[in-house]
């Protein structure tokens, strides 16, 4: 059975701190990686696409890094603002005859004023 | 506002109800899915249409049944479900579908479901 799992599964961090968290997946058959953000009652919203070992992708003060080798990637967030509290999910996907998809369970992140 | 809409927003319905849940995508996009989140639980892929064909059934009951009339629209058509069934039904969208596409989905923003 294919995990992706994500740590922590809740963060609190105070406004204008920095943080990251983790994505965790199946190192074989790698074929791309997707970080979204979702706020609640709202759509989650793309973040990035990652595909390169290596690759790191930047938003503003949201980056990601993607090591395909070990099977992790990072999502750091610069000086942390209200805005930021939201569920950030990302998804894997593998070279396959199936195609599928599969998500983490997300990482919940508040930040205190 | 990601593009993708749904219908309704929230829904409660009775063990012999039947309903459906639409979803409409306004992106020109060829690939349409539906998702379930349970309490606790990751985003689950129910199915997926790719050009108006379904190409993904992940071990889906048959109390649920998709159909996709054409590319922009997809419905979820619910009759006897259990109250199991109850979680967040999300519907997404992207460019293309299949092996070798990397194509980022858009989401809807959900409906929410109980089953009674």
């Amino acid at each position: 059975i294919l995990n992706v799992e994500q740590s922590p599964q809740s963060l609190h961090v105070q406004e204008g701190d920095s943080t990251n968290f983790t994505c965790s997946f199946p190192s074989s058959n790698f074929y791309a990686l997707h970080w979204y953000r979702w706020e609640t009652a709202k759509s989650p919203e793309a973040l990035f696409v990652m595909t390169l070992n290596g690759d790191e992708k930047k938003k503003g003060r949201i980056s990601a890094t993607l090591n395909t080798k070990e099977g992790y990637s990072y999502l750091y967030i610069k000086g942390s603002q209200p805005e930021d509290s939201a569920t950030y999910l990302c998804d894997f996907s593998y070279m396959n005859r199936d195609d599928k998809i599969i998500f983490g369970k997300g990482t919940r992140l508040h930040i205190l004023p | 506002e990601t593009g993708v809409t749904q219908t309704p927003r929230h829904l409660v319905m009775g063990m012999t109800n039947k309903k459906s849940l639409k979803c409409e995508q306004h992106l020109g996009h060829n690939a349409m899915y539906w998702y379930k989140q349970s309490a606790k639980k990751p985003l689950e892929l129910m199915f997926v249409y790719s050009l108006e064909e379904r190409v993904e059934n992940n071990s889906v009951p048959s109390r649920f049944s998709p159909e996709c009339p054409n590319s922009s629209h997809l419905f979820l058509h619910l009759h006897t479900l259990q109250p199991e069934d109850s979680a967040l039904y999300l519907c997404a969208s992207s460019q293309d579908w299949g092996r070798g596409s990397t194509d980022t989905q858009y989401f809807g923003p959900g409906t929410r479901l109980t089953v009674l």
